[in-house]
């Protein structure tokens, strides 16, 4: 059966320091893989999508995740953190041969100034 | 630009009442979604359609329904027999199946009890 577990549901970081946010995923086969970013009371904007081509990603604002299959992992990355990214981000994986996603539970991104 | 549309953003129901949620999207896409967002608990399935005049309950359809009479549009009745309605609703839309394309999703409707 396929699943994601995001390893962190709260993370802080100070401004202008790398963001590391993780996600591991279960599947027999590479499967596709999304990271959104969801700001208080809005909905899910997606940052960057895997659908095995490169394995390295690069998104929006400047986030990129690499795909390892070995580690069956996909985390989230950003060089320099903003305050802007005080966010939630949800790790997703389409459930292959049905209409179906499965959502992470999420994690709380913090950004101290 | 090509977007779901969810309406209202606030809603307020009261005992015994039903409410609709609407759901709008122009990006073409054959499958819509509805789910149901509470503090702590992530995204949880409420109905999904693939096609129109078609529809699949999700893992927690108890107290909804939904319809789906346009692509277009995808409205969810949040009925009485829903005893805590009191949270976040997104709708998303996804080209279709086996695309392993991800999901667009509106700005959500958060519906609280009077």
């Amino acid at each position: 059966a396929q699943s994601v577990t995001q390893l962190d549901s709260h993370v802080s970081v100070s401004e202008g320091t790398p963001v590391l946010l993780r996600c591991n995923y279960s599947s027999s086969y590479s499967p596709s893989l999304f990271w959104y970013v969801q700001h208080p009371n809005k909905g899910l904007q997606l940052l960057l999508k895997y659908t095995s081509a490169a394995t390295l990603v690069k998104g929006i604002n400047g986030f990129e995740a690499e795909f390892k299959k070995s580690e069956t992992s996909f985390h989230l990355t950003k060089p320099s953190a903003h305050m802007s990214d005080a966010a939630e981000y949800f790790c997703v994986v389409p459930y292959s041969g049905t209409y179906k996603y499965i959502f992470g539970t999420g994690t709380r991104l913090k950004v101290l100034a | 630009d090509g977007g779901i549309t969810q309406s209202p953003k606030y809603l307020f129901r009261k005992e015994g009442q039903n409410v609709t949620l609407s759901c709008e999207q122009n990006l073409n896409h054959d499958a819509m979604y509805w789910y149901r967002q509470d503090p702590g608990q992530g995204l949880r399935l409420i109905y999904y359609s693939q096609i129109v005049n078609d529809f699949q309950k999700g893992d927690i359809a108890e107290g909804y329904s939904v319809s789906r009479e346009k692509k277009e549009s995808f409205p969810l009745t949040v009925t009485s027999a829903q005893k805590n309605p009191t949270a976040f609703y997104l709708c998303a839309s996804s080209i279709g199946v086996l695309s392993n394309q991800p999901q667009h999703f509106g700005d959500g409707t958060r519906l609280s009890i009077l």
